[in-house]
């Protein structure tokens, strides 16, 4: 069974500029989960779909916003790219708020 | 909201010994606590969790146990492998949302050869 894949492995944005993440949850997952991991720190809650509603952010600004699709991916965007937006950005899923289950990552380095 | 703290930051173990990270919680509605490892570059990986109604929970060499009096639960890894080298994440959330768990900062394991 494949797990939770997510895209692009890798990204280089300039400052100022859009970047666009995409996830795909695992088989009949309805929650997916996005993280922010700053380079050597931990993990920080960014957002919670659920069969296609927002259902909770973390405490960042409006400028990370995001979406579910109908087969339950998603897509984080992030606006107005700031050189502190660098980070690993995990994407998670699970099955009716159980055990989640993380993603490689999607490395964004904004210049 | 949730609190959580993670003891010790780095730990450094000859191989075969024991390893032991310590996690402290805050929010007494908190009663479901998973622990990640993560390898260098990669996602964190759910190794073992525990729920409120279970003291101790064993998987092999990896055991967690849970005193929810004290609002603190342990990682326990013993006869360490030089694979067991990545950083090890626990977390504590609300049985309602896994995926809202609070992470601690993480340890750093290196078991040495």
């Amino acid at each position: 069974e494949a797990g939770v894949t997510q895209s692009p492995t890798h990204l280089i944005k300039t400052r100022g500029q859009q970047a666009t993440l995409r996830c795909s949850p695992i088989s009949g997952h309805t929650s997916v989960y996005w993280y922010q991991q700053a380079l050597g720190l931990g993990l920080q809650f960014l957002l919670w779909y659920d069969e296609g509603e927002e259902r909770n952010r973390g405490n960042f600004p409006p400028r990370f916003s995001g979406r579910q699709f109908p087969n339950y991916s998603s897509e984080l965007n992030v606006n107005a790219l700031e050189l502190e937006d660098s980070a690993l950005y995990l994407c998670a899923s699970s099955l009716a708020r159980n055990t989640i289950y993380f993603g490689e990552g999607s490395w964004l380095t904004v210049v | 909201g949730e609190n959580v703290e993670q003891h010790p930051s780095t730990l450094s173990v000859q191989e075969g010994d024991s390893a032991v990270i310590k996690c402290t919680y805050s929010d007494s509605a908190s009663n479901y606590f998973p622990w990640y490892k993560q390898e260098l570059g990669k996602g964190p990986q759910l190794i073992i969790d525990i729920r409120s109604n279970v003291g101790e929970k064993k998987d092999q060499r990896i055991a967690v146990t849970l005193n929810k009096t004290a609002k603190h639960f342990s990682l326990h890894i013993t006869e360490t492998q030089p694979e067991d080298s990545a950083v090890y994440f626990c977390a504590a959330s609300p049985n309602t949302n896994a995926g809202k768990s609070t992470f601690g900062d993480g340890t750093t394991l290196t078991v040495k050869p």
